[in-house]
């Protein structure tokens, strides 16, 4: 099983709808949990993160955590063809007896006009 | 604003020389920055850990003696790829940990290396 999976995708909501991002994560001591937004090109931008389980907002985004079942999802409300990017999870996982940020593949994600 | 710069964005380099990347923090002084690599389509993979004025950490599988990190100051850290080949053309970015949790993680705008 990979460290850190995600659903390639490409995912492709109309403008206005929501769009849900999953993750799963091998580890079950991980603490910390992260979405990064990746545009074509460029480097991951951190846009939310989250630690404890339930529900995290901020303004369209909601982060969801589910640590007994090893899950984290990302939540884009309204969303916005500038929301087209690709979403990275991110995990903390102890490896080799230090933490490192252990990323998914990414979820390519399109909003249509 | 960016709290992470790298130089240069981009560079294309003949087989066999090496190629310096720096990396600056902007806003606070970073005593630990992160080097990744990710190649087309694929993850962001964790290179080494690059620690102000001692050796690098590297991960598993990265030859050190190719890809020489020195953290000289607070604010910089270079990363020489050297006798560069083409499968080391990638994009190369640099992190830092964040001010408020360190396991947060802030990324510079990465720089895109082919080698001919």
């Amino acid at each position: 099983q990979k460290e850190v999976e995600q659903n390639s995708g490409p995912l492709s909501v109309p403008e206005g709808a929501i769009a849900s991002l999953n993750c799963t994560y091998s580890d079950r001591g991980s603490q910390s949990f992260f979405w990064y937004r990746q545009y074509s090109g460029k480097s991951p931008e951190l846009i939310m993160f989250i630690y404890s389980n339930g529900d995290k907002e901020d303004g369209r985004f909601t982060a969801q955590l589910n640590k007994a079942s090893q899950y984290v999802s990302l939540l884009i409300r309204d969303s916005q063809p500038s929301d087209s990017a690709t979403y990275l999870c991110a995990v903390n996982i102890l490896r080799g007896g230090s933490e490192k940020l252990v990323f998914g593949k990414g979820t390519k994600l399109t909003v249509n006009p | 604003g960016a709290v992470v710069s790298q130089h240069p964005s981009r560079v294309i380099c003949k087989s066999g020389t090496s190629v310096k990347i720096e990396c600056r923090s902007l806003d606070f002084q970073a005593t630990t920055m992160f080097w990744y690599r990710q190649f087309p389509k694929q993850s962001l993979m964790l290179m080494a850990t690059s620690n102000e004025g001692s050796k690098a950490t590297y991960e598993q599988g990265v030859e050190k003696d190719k890809f020489l990190i020195n953290h000289a100051s607070l604010t910089l850290s270079t990363l020489t790829v050297t006798s560069a080949h083409p499968e080391d053309s990638s994009f190369y970015i640099c992190s830092k940990p964040g001010t408020g949790r360190a396991d947060t993680q802030y990324f510079g705008p990465g720089t895109r290396l082919t080698v001919l």
